[in-house]
Parts: C-alpha cells; structure tokens; sequence
C-alpha cells in the first residue's frame, strides 16, 4: 500500500496527451514538492520533473507537472511509442521523522 | 559526467545480511545525499534511507530500521547498504541514487542519478 495514490495503468494512441494523477496529504504533496520519475522496461528510474514542474535538461517539453493541494499531475503531450515505460510520482514526507515516500507507479501504454 | 557504478547481483540465504556498494564519479561525493530505493520484480520503488557523507547523518524508513545500515568511505566515494536478517520478501533490485535537497518553505528532495541496480536474490 503506497502512501501517494496513482492509477495502475493509463494508455493513448501516439500523438494523443495523457495525464496520470498522484495523489498525497498534507504531510507529503500538501507541504512539499513533487518529484516523477520515467523507468523504461528493464531500467533503472530517472528524473522527468522535480519541483512540481521543473524539467532536467534533455526532457522534452512534451514533459510537464503541475501540483495543487495534496495531488499532482504529469502531462505528457504528442504521445510517442518511447514514452511506453512506468511512471512513479514521489515526495517528501513530514510525519515519521520524514522519508521520502512513492506512488505506487503508472504503467502507460502506447496503443 | 556523473556515475554510480553498483556491486554485483548476490544471492544469499535466509537470516544472512548483504552488503551493496555505490562508487560514485563525476561530481564531489560530498556535496550530496546518497539514498537507497528498492523494486521487487513487477513492484513499485521503495525508499529504505539516506546518508549524508558531509555531515555523517543518516535517516532509515521506519520499514527498515534495526535492519538496514548505510555507510561509506569518502577517500574512495563510495557508499554501502548493508541489510541484514534476510529472508524472501528482501528479494529485489537495490538501487542507489544522489540525493539533491532544498529547504525553504517547503521540501524540495529528488534523485537526479540512479546506478544500474543490483539484485539481490534470497531464495525461499
């Protein structure tokens, strides 16, 4: 049982913008930023947004976050086979002496 | 540019402990966090702790307290995840990754370089 709350799968057709919700409490999402993270299959993860929306140089634009209250978003627009991969959101987590705590992961599918 | 180079696959028996290395490239391997995150085969990413080489702390998910120790050796840049009283359930890929913090208002705490993974196998 994750702490941040994602949908287990989501799925478009290339070209398509998809969006996949993460969603926290007022320890985590509600006091911190929002990190997401892309794991391609049989990979290790890496760092798509960080800050809520704030892109690592060489993610395309196509890439973006944003982050209200205690829940958050990733948007990715002009859908692309590539982007087929899991998809974790994560944040820092106040109670318990604080940890950083994840999404249970998305798995989208490029139809 | 920076690297985290991870120890080999391991396979141990139930009650043992393992020990996973990190050597660290490309950057000064004091001036950031080093976290351990864990994903058993088809699972999600799980957080197991932090350790700050500069300062010497470190801080345990309560998950893993009692059980897990992070240390490392600065003259080399290297880190290590020692976990111990194995059994099945540890059976997974350990991942180390740097931690960039900012704290202002709010906490800002993300992992911007992940190693490849190491899998580490307790057989039932």
């Amino acid at each position: 049982q994750s702490v941040l709350t994602q949908p287990p799968s989501a799925s478009g057709t290339p070209g398509q913008r998809v969006t996949i919700s993460c969603s926290g409490s007022s320890s985590n999402i509600g006091s911190n930023t929002v990190t997401w993270y892309q794991q391609l299959p049989g990979t290790a993860p890496k760092l798509l947004i960080y800050s809520n929306n704030q892109r690592p140089s060489g993610v395309p634009d196509r890439f973006s976050g944003s982050k209200s209250g205690t829940s958050a978003s990733l948007a990715i627009s002009g859908l692309q086979s590539e982007d087929e991969a899991d998809y974790y959101c994560a944040a820092w987590d106040d109670s318990l002496s604080g940890n950083v705590v994840f999404g249970g992961g998305t798995k989208l599918t490029v139809l | 540019q920076v690297q985290l180079v991870q120890s080999g696959a391991e396979v141990k028996k139930p009650g043992a402990s393992v020990k996973v290395s990190c050597k660290t490239s490309g950057y000064n391997f004091t001036s950031y966090d080093i976290n351990w995150v864990r994903q058993a085969s088809g699972q999600g990413l799980e957080w197991m702790g932090w350790m700050n080489p500069d300062t010497g702390s470190t801080g345990y998910a309560q998950k893993f307290q009692g059980r897990v120790t992070m240390t490392w050796i600065t003259s080399i840049s290297t880190a290590y995840m020692e976990l111990s009283s194995l059994s099945s359930e540890d059976t997974a890929v350990y991942y180390c990754a740097r931690g960039v913090g900012n704290t202002v208002v709010t906490i800002e705490y993300y992992f911007d370089y992940w190693g490849l993974g190491t899998l580490v196998t307790v057989p039932s």
